[in-house]
C-alpha cells in the first residue's frame, strides 16, 4: 500500500530556513510526481509546488520563487521541502501528496506544522 | 491568481443530497477537465473523494458524484451520512500548470 511519511513538527524563527521530509514506499518512487500544499490556520489549501522525481525537475508558483527549493533522493525515495527566508504567513501545516502532472492527488502524508514565530 | 469560489458552508439533513459548488475561470475549471474534490476531517490530510471532474476512486461512495458546467464545478452529496460531516475542497489544474484550489466549504449534517 502507498504511504507517503513526513518529517516531525518545526518552530522557527521568521528569516530562517524549514527543510521538511516526505519518504515515500509502497509504489515506484519514480512514477509519479510529488506535489506539496499547505494549509493555514483555519485556511484553505494552497499549492507550494511539484517535482518530479524522476530527472528532479521542479515547478513552482509564482509568489514562492526564490523562496522555495525541492529536492529528492531517489536511493531513499524521499522528497524534500525547503522554505527559505521564512515570514509569520508561511506558518501552516505542508502536505505533501502523490499525483500525475496535472491530475489529481491521490495519495497524502500526515501533515507537518511549521510554526514561524517573530 | 485567486482561489476558486466555494460556498463557505452547506449543511443538510440525514439522508437528503447537498450540491457543493466551486466555480472559477476559463484558465483553470473551463479549461481542462482536471478537476478534483478533496474531503478533510478535523486534523485530518485531505482525502480524494473524485477526479477528473466526475470519476470516483475506488472506496469511495457511490453517493458522491461530481459535474462541470462552463467554469464551474459541483460535488453532489446523495444520501448524506454523519460521517460526510467535513470540509471538502476543489482543485483545478490551470493554462499557466500551476494548480489552484477552492475556498473551502464545510458540511454540516443536522
Amino acid at each position: 500500500q502507498v504511504h507517503l511519511v513526513q518529517s516531525g513538527a518545526e518552530v522557527k524563527n521568521a528569516g530562517a530556513s524549514v527543510k521538511v521530509s516526505c519518504k515515500a514506499s509502497g509504489y515506484t518512487f519514480t512514477s509519479y510526481f510529488v506535489h506539496w500544499v499547505r494549509q493555514a490556520p483555519g485556511q484553505g489549501l494552497d499549492w507550494v509546488g511539484t517535482i518530479n522525481p524522476h530527472g528532479g525537475s521542479t515547478h513552482y508558483p509564482q509568489k514562492l520563487q526564490g523562496r522555495v527549493a525541492m529536492t529528492r533522493d531517489t536511493a531513499t525515495s524521499t522528497v524534500y521541502m525547503e522554505l527559505s527566508s521564512l515570514r509569520s504567513e508561511d506558518t501552516a501545516v505542508y502536505y505533501c501528496a502523490r499525483g500525475p502532472w496535472a491530475g489529481q492527488f491521490d495519495y497524502w502524508g500526515q501533515g507537518t506544522l511549521v510554526t514561524v514565530s517573530s | 491568481q485567486s482561489a476558486l469560489t466555494q460556498p463557505a458552508s452547506v449543511s443538510g439533513s440525514l439522508g437528503q443530497s447537498i450540491t457543493i459548488s466551486c466555480t472559477g475561470t476559463s484558465s483553470d475549471i473551463g479549461a481542462y477537465n482536471y478537476v478534483a474534490w478533496y474531503q478533510q476531517h478535523p486534523d485530518k490530510a485531505p482525502k480524494l473523494m473524485m477526479f477528473n471532474v466526475s470519476s470516483r476512486p475506488s472506496g469511495v461512495p457511490d453517493r458522491f458524484s461530481g459535474s462541470k458546467s462552463d467554469n464551474t464545478a459541483s460535488l453532489t452529496i446523495s444520501g448524506l451520512q454523519a460521517e460526510d460531516e467535513a470540509d471538502y475542497h476543489c482543485g483545478s489544474y490551470t493554462t499557466s500548470s500551476t494548480r489552484i484550489f477552492g475556498t473551502g466549504t464545510k458540511v454540516t449534517v443536522l
